[in-house]
Protein backbone atom coordinates (compact mmCIF):
# COMPACT_ATOMS: atom_id res chain seq x y z
CA UNK A 1 0.00 0.00 0.00
CA UNK A 2 1.15 3.62 0.08
CA UNK A 3 3.40 4.48 2.15
CA UNK A 4 6.33 7.11 3.10
CA UNK A 5 9.95 6.39 4.46
CA UNK A 6 11.50 9.40 6.70
CA UNK A 7 15.30 8.99 8.15
CA UNK A 8 15.14 8.35 11.36
CA UNK A 9 16.04 10.42 13.85
CA UNK A 10 16.93 12.26 16.27
CA UNK A 11 19.06 15.03 14.57
CA UNK A 12 21.00 17.09 16.87
CA UNK A 13 22.01 20.52 15.00
CA UNK A 14 23.52 23.77 16.40
CA UNK A 15 21.95 26.96 15.86
CA UNK A 16 21.64 28.31 12.12
CA UNK A 17 22.75 24.95 10.89
CA UNK A 18 20.99 23.95 7.78
CA UNK A 19 18.52 21.31 7.97
CA UNK A 20 17.32 18.15 5.73
CA UNK A 21 15.04 15.74 6.56
CA UNK A 22 14.52 12.99 4.19
CA UNK A 23 11.11 11.83 3.00
CA UNK A 24 10.31 9.30 0.61
CA UNK A 25 7.05 7.67 -0.84
CA UNK A 26 5.28 4.78 -2.46
CA UNK A 27 2.51 5.58 -3.98
CA UNK A 28 -0.07 3.94 -6.58
CA UNK A 29 -1.22 7.22 -8.50
CA UNK A 30 -0.14 10.95 -7.18
CA UNK A 31 -1.04 12.13 -3.54
CA UNK A 32 -0.48 15.16 -2.31
CA UNK A 33 2.71 15.27 0.05
CA UNK A 34 2.68 17.09 3.71
CA UNK A 35 5.32 18.00 6.60
CA UNK A 36 3.40 17.80 9.95
CA UNK A 37 4.98 19.23 12.89
CA UNK A 38 4.58 18.55 16.63
CA UNK A 39 6.34 20.63 19.36
CA UNK A 40 6.85 19.14 22.71
CA UNK A 41 2.98 18.83 24.53
CA UNK A 42 1.45 20.02 21.31
CA UNK A 43 -1.09 18.45 19.01
CA UNK A 44 0.22 18.42 14.72
CA UNK A 45 -0.02 21.13 12.90
CA UNK A 46 0.15 21.49 9.14
CA UNK A 47 3.60 23.04 8.02
CA UNK A 48 3.51 23.01 4.49
CA UNK A 49 2.17 21.03 1.61
CA UNK A 50 2.46 20.01 -1.99
CA UNK A 51 -0.45 19.23 -3.87
CA UNK A 52 1.36 17.78 -7.71
CA UNK A 53 4.64 17.28 -8.87
CA UNK A 54 7.15 20.55 -8.97
CA UNK A 55 5.20 22.13 -6.81
CA UNK A 56 7.25 23.50 -3.47
CA UNK A 57 5.65 24.03 -0.21
CA UNK A 58 7.21 26.68 1.85
CA UNK A 59 6.34 27.99 5.53
CA UNK A 60 8.66 29.91 8.70
CA UNK A 61 11.82 28.74 6.52
CA UNK A 62 10.85 25.58 5.94
CA UNK A 63 10.56 23.99 1.85
CA UNK A 64 9.74 20.93 0.54
CA UNK A 65 9.37 20.08 -3.33
CA UNK A 66 7.74 17.35 -4.69
CA UNK A 67 9.84 15.13 -6.61
CA UNK A 68 7.81 12.70 -8.72
CA UNK A 69 11.46 10.95 -10.71
CA UNK A 70 12.38 10.54 -6.88
CA UNK A 71 9.40 9.81 -5.17
CA UNK A 72 10.73 12.42 -2.39
CA UNK A 73 9.59 15.07 -0.45
CA UNK A 74 12.80 16.26 1.62
CA UNK A 75 12.25 18.97 4.10
CA UNK A 76 15.03 21.67 4.02
CA UNK A 77 15.51 24.91 6.48
CA UNK A 78 18.63 27.09 5.54
CA UNK A 79 19.19 28.11 9.59
CA UNK A 80 17.71 26.16 11.90
CA UNK A 81 16.30 28.09 15.28
CA UNK A 82 16.17 26.76 19.15
CA UNK A 83 12.42 26.97 18.74
CA UNK A 84 12.56 24.46 15.89
CA UNK A 85 12.60 21.45 18.10
CA UNK A 86 10.08 19.46 17.81
CA UNK A 87 9.14 15.99 15.63
CA UNK A 88 8.53 16.31 11.80
CA UNK A 89 6.17 13.82 10.49
CA UNK A 90 5.89 13.27 6.56
CA UNK A 91 2.47 12.41 5.15
CA UNK A 92 0.90 11.63 2.00
CA UNK A 93 -3.00 11.64 1.42
CA UNK A 94 -5.25 11.47 -1.80
CA UNK A 95 -8.14 13.45 -0.22
CA UNK A 96 -7.40 13.71 3.37
CA UNK A 97 -9.37 10.70 4.35
CA UNK A 98 -6.82 8.24 5.05
CA UNK A 99 -3.69 10.25 5.76
CA UNK A 100 -0.60 7.99 6.21
CA UNK A 101 2.27 9.46 7.81
CA UNK A 102 6.09 8.84 8.60
CA UNK A 103 7.48 7.41 11.96
CA UNK A 104 8.31 10.92 12.75
CA UNK A 105 11.88 12.78 12.82
CA UNK A 106 12.88 14.33 15.94
CA UNK A 107 14.97 17.27 15.76
CA UNK A 108 16.91 19.10 18.49
CA UNK A 109 18.46 22.60 17.84
CA UNK A 110 21.26 23.71 20.68
CA UNK A 111 22.14 27.26 20.89
CA UNK B 1 -9.35 28.03 22.63
CA UNK B 2 -11.29 27.01 19.94
CA UNK B 3 -8.78 24.13 18.71
CA UNK B 4 -9.75 20.61 18.88
CA UNK B 5 -10.01 19.42 22.29
CA UNK B 6 -9.86 15.93 23.92
CA UNK B 7 -11.12 14.39 26.76
CA UNK B 8 -8.80 13.28 28.80
CA UNK B 9 -5.47 13.90 28.43
CA UNK B 10 -4.42 10.57 30.47
CA UNK B 11 -6.08 7.71 31.07
CA UNK B 12 -4.94 4.76 33.09
CA UNK B 13 -7.12 1.81 33.18
CA UNK B 14 -6.56 -2.43 33.69
CA UNK B 15 -7.09 -4.56 30.97
CA UNK B 16 -10.12 -5.74 30.37
CA UNK B 17 -11.72 -2.79 31.20
CA UNK B 18 -13.49 -0.50 28.93
CA UNK B 19 -12.84 3.19 28.41
CA UNK B 20 -14.36 6.04 26.36
CA UNK B 21 -12.44 9.02 24.84
CA UNK B 22 -14.18 12.23 23.50
CA UNK B 23 -13.31 14.92 20.70
CA UNK B 24 -14.65 18.18 20.29
CA UNK B 25 -13.56 19.29 17.13
CA UNK B 26 -13.70 22.64 15.85
CA UNK B 27 -17.53 23.74 15.38
CA UNK B 28 -17.18 24.53 11.69
CA UNK B 29 -15.93 21.67 10.74
CA UNK B 30 -17.57 18.92 9.20
CA UNK B 31 -15.09 15.84 9.11
CA UNK B 32 -13.61 14.14 12.13
CA UNK B 33 -11.14 12.03 11.91
CA UNK B 34 -9.71 9.19 15.02
CA UNK B 35 -5.67 8.43 14.50
CA UNK B 36 -3.83 6.28 17.10
CA UNK B 37 -0.16 6.65 17.71
CA UNK B 38 2.53 4.35 19.63
CA UNK B 39 5.83 5.56 20.71
CA UNK B 40 8.25 6.51 17.98
CA UNK B 41 5.55 5.79 15.15
CA UNK B 42 3.71 8.45 13.38
CA UNK B 43 -0.30 7.98 13.27
CA UNK B 44 -2.01 5.81 12.12
CA UNK B 45 -5.37 6.16 10.49
CA UNK B 46 -8.52 4.49 12.42
CA UNK B 47 -11.86 6.21 11.67
CA UNK B 48 -13.42 9.24 10.37
CA UNK B 49 -17.02 10.73 9.48
CA UNK B 50 -18.52 13.47 7.81
CA UNK B 51 -21.20 15.05 9.68
CA UNK B 52 -22.85 12.35 11.89
CA UNK B 53 -21.84 9.53 8.95
CA UNK B 54 -18.67 7.33 9.71
CA UNK B 55 -17.69 6.86 6.05
CA UNK B 56 -14.47 4.88 6.37
CA UNK B 57 -12.76 2.55 8.62
CA UNK B 58 -9.09 1.01 9.04
CA UNK B 59 -8.38 -2.54 9.18
CA UNK B 60 -7.22 -1.75 12.56
CA UNK B 61 -10.44 -1.13 13.85
CA UNK B 62 -10.74 -4.09 15.67
CA UNK B 63 -14.38 -5.00 16.70
CA UNK B 64 -13.46 -3.73 20.29
CA UNK B 65 -13.60 -0.17 19.08
CA UNK B 66 -16.68 1.83 18.33
CA UNK B 67 -16.58 5.04 17.20
CA UNK B 68 -19.78 7.51 17.49
CA UNK B 69 -20.51 11.20 16.45
CA UNK B 70 -24.59 11.37 16.69
CA UNK B 71 -24.84 14.89 16.16
CA UNK B 72 -22.24 15.52 13.82
CA UNK B 73 -20.29 17.83 16.48
CA UNK B 74 -18.53 15.88 19.22
CA UNK B 75 -17.11 12.17 18.78
CA UNK B 76 -16.61 9.65 21.06
CA UNK B 77 -13.88 6.35 20.81
CA UNK B 78 -14.80 3.34 22.97
CA UNK B 79 -12.63 0.83 23.40
CA UNK B 80 -14.14 -2.53 24.89
CA UNK B 81 -12.54 -5.26 26.92
CA UNK B 82 -9.05 -3.05 26.58
CA UNK B 83 -5.64 -5.05 25.94
CA UNK B 84 -2.32 -4.04 26.84
CA UNK B 85 -1.28 -3.17 22.78
CA UNK B 86 -4.26 -0.88 22.55
CA UNK B 87 -2.30 1.62 25.22
CA UNK B 88 -1.06 4.33 22.30
CA UNK B 89 -2.34 7.92 22.50
CA UNK B 90 -5.37 8.72 20.69
CA UNK B 91 -5.31 11.46 18.51
CA UNK B 92 -8.48 13.50 17.24
CA UNK B 93 -8.29 15.68 14.01
CA UNK B 94 -11.16 17.94 12.43
CA UNK B 95 -11.46 19.68 8.78
CA UNK B 96 -13.08 20.80 6.09
CA UNK B 97 -13.42 18.17 2.98
CA UNK B 98 -9.61 18.27 1.31
CA UNK B 99 -8.50 20.93 3.66
CA UNK B 100 -6.15 20.11 6.04
CA UNK B 101 -6.24 18.57 9.50
CA UNK B 102 -6.27 20.69 12.45
CA UNK B 103 -4.67 17.68 15.55
CA UNK B 104 -6.35 17.48 19.08
CA UNK B 105 -3.49 16.84 21.62
CA UNK B 106 -4.45 13.55 22.01
CA UNK B 107 -5.50 11.45 24.92
CA UNK B 108 -2.72 8.94 26.27
CA UNK B 109 -3.99 5.49 27.27
CA UNK B 110 -1.92 3.08 29.39
CA UNK B 111 -3.76 -0.64 30.10
CA UNK B 112 -1.83 -2.22 32.57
Amino acid sequence: GDSVTQMEGPVTLSEEAFLTINCTYTATGYPSLFWYVQYPGEGLQLLLKATKADDKGSNKGFEATYRKETTSFHLEKGSVQVSDSAVYFCALTYNNNDMRFGAGTRLTVKP
Amino acid sequence: DTGVSQDPRHKITKRGQNVTFRCDPISEHNRLYWYRQTLGQGPEFLTYFQNEAQLEKSRLLSDRFSAERPKGSFSTLEIQRTEQGDSAMYLCASSFPDEKLFFGSGTQLSVL
